[in-house]
């Protein structure tokens, strides 16, 4: 099955600086990649996805990139805010194509200083 | 369009006790897919209901069944419950159609087992 890893484990950075959260995959045939964010007692909240057809997407001050051949994907955070504050997670879908089962990093707990 | 809802929110049970928790999905998603998420292991996928019938299933014993209704509405169940259950029980519904991959979570219910 999919096995996906997330790094690091946790991440402080200082208000305005950027923040990079990578994540590998394990199965060649996967091609979507969501990232959640989940805020303390909050649900997870789909803030970006990629599919493999693309190598990067933007969205405001939030990036994905991925690199199918080496089978990475990375989250890019610019211009962080203290509300950016939460655990981040990525995932893929396990079997590669089996979209309602997603196989979870362990997730990256981002603290952005005022 | 409302969100995901589960209900109850928060549940305490004794150990050997059995437990329901209800999913409803955004409206149109006929895909309803169940996670836990514990600190230790993070968000593990349980299983997936796409029209009424289990189209995937996780890596978890037997005591965890669930089921969907016609209304895509679904339910999971923890028979025996043990005190390793304690966890944050998810859903996530979507489109569940190919190319939509996108799931949306619930707030989730909180189980403890005593």
């Amino acid at each position: 099955g999919e096995n996906v890893e997330q790094h690091p484990s946790t991440l402080s950075v200082q208000e305005g600086d950027s923040a990079v959260i990578k994540c590998t995959y394990s199965d060649s045939a996967s091609n979507y990649f969501p990232w959640y964010k989940q805020e303390l007692g909050k649900r997870p909240q789909l803030i970006i996805d990629i599919r493999s057809n693309v190598g990067e997407k933007k969205d405001q001050r939030i990036a994905v990139t991925l690199n199918k051949t080496a089978k990475h994907f990375s989250l890019h955070i610019t211009e962080t805010q203290p509300e950016d504050s939460a655990v981040y997670f990525c995932a893929a879908p396990a079997g590669g194509t089996s979209y309602g089962k997603l196989t979870f990093g362990q997730g990256t707990i981002l603290t952005v200083h005022p | 369009k409302a969100g995901v809802t589960q209900t109850p929110r928060y549940l305490i049970k004794t150990r050997g006790q059995q437990v329901t928790l209800s999913c409803s999905p955004i409206s149109g998603h006929r895909s309803v897919s169940w996670y836990q998420q514990t600190p230790g292991q993070g968000l593990q996928f349980l299983f997936e209901y796409f029209s009424e019938t289990q189209r995937n299933k996780g890596n978890f014993p037997g005591r965890f069944s669930g089921r969907q209704f016609s209304n895509s509405r679904s339910e999971m169940n923890v028979s025996t419950l043990e005190l390793g259950d304690s966890a944050l029980y998810l859903c996530a519904s979507s489109l569940g159609v190919r190319e939509t991959y996108e799931q949306y979570f619930g707030p989730g219910t909180r189980l403890t087992v005593t």
